[in-house]
């Protein structure tokens, strides 16, 4: 049974800093890897998707990397602002019907 | 955006009564999941559907039922409602990869806001 981890739960960072969140999974096998952002109260937006074959996705200030080997990805925020702050989720597909596994998120705040 | 839409976006309910929420999508992806999002679990599986009338469990089904009748309806239905079913319901789509690498992405609907009463 595939099982997702991140780490830290929660962050609270002064605006300007540099930050990296933490996703770890039990079982390589995987297809893919996507980082999701929840605002209070909305939906899923993806942000990046990692396919099993490649090691790291840009887009814009963010920055994922996928070491499928040691079951670790990691998704970078350069210079964080106020309105990043929302819950970051991570999410593996695997199995025979590619079903997305979810952490339980990292809760960011960046405050002004 | 993906074409997923999730209805009724809201629902209050009384506990016992049967409630069925609707997912359904336009892109013709042969796989769907209900998932609920509960504070402190994140979000949980409740089913998937890997193709018309194919349907397994997921790691908290008891209680739901689904069904798919055609590829573009996926329907999660409470028998009868509980208090511990007031949650935020989320469905998903994907598609089987064309690369070597079997590559797919999920796309999520807007969630649905059940509360058991």
């Amino acid at each position: 049974k595939q099982e997702v981890t991140q780490i830290p739960a929660a962050l609270s960072v002064p605006e300007g800093e540099n930050l990296v969140l933490n996703c770890s999974f039990t079982d390589s096998a995987i297809y893919n890897l996507q980082w999701f952002r929840q605002d209070p109260g909305k939906g899923l937006t993806s942000l990046l998707l990692i396919q099993s074959s490649q090691r790291e996705q840009t887009s814009g200030r963010l920055n994922a990397s996928l070491d499928k080997s040691s079951g670790r990805s990691t998704l970078y925020i350069a210079a964080s602002q106020p309105g990043d702050s929302a819950t970051y989720l991570c999410a593996v597909a695997s199995g025979g019907s590619y079903i997305p596994t979810f952490g339980r998120g990292t809760s960011l705040i960046v405050h002004p | 955006d993906a074409g997923i839409t999730q209805s009724p976006r809201h629902k209050v309910t009384e506990t016992g009564t049967p409630v069925t929420l609707r997912c359904h999508q336009t892109e013709n992806h042969r796989y769907m999941y209900w998932y609920r999002q509960d504070p402190g679990h994140g979000l949980r599986l409740i089913h998937y559907s890997y193709g018309v009338k194919d349907t397994d469990k997921g790691e908290v089904s008891d209680g739901y039922s689904v069904s798919r009748s055609k590829t573009e309806d996926f329907l999660l239905t409470l028998e009868s409602a509980t208090s511990s079913q007031t949650s935020v319901y989320f469905c998903a789509i994907s598609e089987a990869g064309t690369g070597s690498s079997g590559d797919t992405e999920a796309f999520f609907g807007q969630g649905t806001r059940l509360t058991v009463v």
